[in-house]
C-alpha cells in the first residue's frame, strides 16, 4: 500500500487559515476515527496532535480541527500563529499490512 | 510523565545489524503495543513495526524478513533489529507508545539517527 497523500507545502498569514488534506485509497482512510495527525519540529520528534478523527489532546489548540470528506480527512489550524511553522502528518490504521500509513507530510509556512 | 529514552549505534556499514533500545519511563510497560517509526532524511515518517506486552509483533512486510522486534518486560525497554543494512536504511528511528485498542501514538522517544555508510 503507498502512503497517503498530503499536499508537499501550505502557507499562509498570521491570523488566516489553512488546510492540509490527507487523501488515500477508499480503505485507507475508511474510518475517520482511525486517522491521527503528528505536528513535527525540525529536529524534533512528532507530537500527537488529534486522535480519533477529531479528539485534541490536552494542552493542544482548539485552533486545530479536522473534517472529513470521502476518502480525505483534512487538518485546519485556524488564525496562524508563527508557531504553527512545522510538518504535519496524517496517519491511518490500514487493517493490513503494513497496520499503519504515514501520509507524505506537509510543511506549513507561516508568511 | 511517560518518556520513552532511546539508544544504539549510529554508524554502520552496508551488511551490519542495526540495534536499538527503547526504554520507558513513568508509565506502565503493559496495556499498549511499543512501536518503532523511521523517517529518511528530508522525507516522511514510515511505520516500521510494533511489539505489544505479551510479545505478539506486526512487521511492516517490506522490513519483516530482516526485522525483529523484542522486549523485556521486566526492565520495561524493547528493542529493534534490522539485519542485512542498506544506505536505503538510512533514517532517524522513533520510538512510540500506542494504547491497546487505540489508533494513535500519544508518546515518542526522542529520535535517533542512524546513518548506513561504507
Amino acid at each position: 500500500q503507498s502512503a497517503l497523500t498530503q499536499p508537499a507545502s501550505v502557507s499562509g498569514s498570521p491570523g488566516q487559515s489553512i488546510t492540509i488534506s490527507c487523501t488515500g485509497n477508499s480503505s485507507d482512510v475508511e474510518s475517520f476515527s482511525l486517522v491521527s495527525w503528528y505536528q513535527q519540529y525540525p529536529g524534533k520528534a512528532p507530537k500527537l496532535l488529534i486522535y480519533e478523527g477529531t479528539k485534541r489532546p490536552s494542552g493542544v489548540s482548539n485552533r486545530f480541527s479536522v473534517s472529513k470528506s470521502a476518502n480525505a480527512a483534512s487538518l485546519t489550524i485556524s488564525g496562524l500563529q508563527a508557531e504553527d511553522e512545522a510538518d504535519y502528518y496524517c496517519c491511518s490504521y490500514a487493517r493490513s499490512r503494513p497496520l499503519w500509513l504515514f501520509g507524505g507530510g506537509t510543511k506549513l509556512t507561516v508568511l | 510523565q511517560v518518556q520513552l529514552q532511546q539508544w544504539g549505534a549510529g554508524l554502520l556499514k552496508p551488511s551490519e545489524t542495526l540495534s536499538l533500545t527503547c526504554a520507558v519511563y513513568g508509565g506502565s510497560f503493559s496495556g499498549y503495543y511499543w512501536s518503532w517509526i523511521r523517517q529518511p532524511p528530508g522525507k516522511g515518517l514510515e511505520w516500521v513495526g510494533e511489539i505489544n506486552h505479551g510479545g505478539s509483533t506486526n512487521y511492516s512486510p517490506s522490513l519483516k524478513s530482516r526485522l525483529t522486534i523484542s522486549l523485556d518486560a521486566s526492565m520495561s525497554h524493547f528493542s529493534l533489529n534490522l539485519s542485512s543494512v542498506t544506505a536505503a536504511d538510512t533514517a532517524v528511528y522513533y520510538c512510540a507508545r500506542r494504547r491497546l485498542f487505540t489508533y494513535y501514538f500519544d508518546y515518542w522517544g526522542q529520535g535517533a539517527l542512524v546513518t548506513v555508510s561504507s
